[in-house]
């Protein structure tokens, strides 16, 4: 079974400059996030999608991050302008989830590595 | 809301020697607690979970985990250590009907040594 998907693996850009990132999950995964991972911390959530619609974006820098799911299945994660401090790992990761129920095992990308300078 | 603690940033442990990695949550609910390891540049992997049922976990790898409400903990152990084991160890937690909200504590580098 092929794991969860993402690219590019590494991105360096200018502040200021916009970025994207793709993931595409396990197949059959319901519930796509995505988490942001600084250097020396534990990753924390920015955004839950359950099939394309979302659940949970209460961390998410709304004035520069985006993240769309717009068919259910891949989701793209944009960040407009970049700044310093979102030099970071970001990682994708998907799960079984069909309702609000939690315990399902999710399962992480290998993360996508941004640094702004 | 849930919180996670993970006091020792860094453990060195010599090869074949035990290892214990502490771990304790604050949360006024019911939770679902999980250890993730992961290794230099890759994503996280699940070591095991508690849910229900049998406080002790065995999980992949030969590790365990102990969950002990009253001290609001889950300690990571493993009787005998590889060098293959080092890695960033990552305590997380989930509210029980909680969404599958992981809250991470901030790892704890474990460093296995000849």
């Amino acid at each position: 079974e092929a794991g969860v998907a993402q690219s590019p693996r590494y991105k360096i850009i200018e502040k200021r400059q916009s970025v994207a990132f793709w993931c595409n999950p396990i197949s059959g995964h319901a519930t796509l996030y995505w988490y942001q991972q600084i250097l020396g911390q534990g990753p924390k959530l920015l955004i839950q999608f359950q099939n394309n619609g979302v659940v949970d974006d209460s961390q998410l820098p709304k004035d520069r991050f985006s993240a769309e799911r717009l068919k259910g299945v891949d989701s793209t994660l944009k960040i407009q302008p970049a700044k310093l401090e979102d030099s970071a790992v970001y990682l994708c990761a998907s799960s079984w989830t069909v309702k609000a129920s939690s315990g399902n095992t999710i399962y992480f990308g290998e993360g996508s590595w941004l640094t702004v300078v | 809301a849930q919180s996670v603690t993970q006091l020792d940033s860094q453990v060195p442990v010599f090869e074949e020697a035990p290892v214990e990695l502490r771990c304790n949550y604050s949360s006024s609910v019911s939770v679902y607690l999980f250890w993730y390891v992961q290794y230099p540049n890759q994503g996280l992997q699940l070591l095991l979970k508690y849910l229900s049922g049998s406080t002790l976990v065995k999980g992949i790898n030969g590790f365990e985990a102990e969950f002990n409400k009253s001290q609001t903990s889950f300690h990571l152990r493993k009787p005998s250590v590889h060098i293959s084991d080092t890695a960033e160890y990552f305590c997380a937690v989930t509210l029980t009907g909680g969404g599958n909200k992981l809250t991470f504590g901030t790892g704890t580098q474990l460093k296995v040594e000849l």
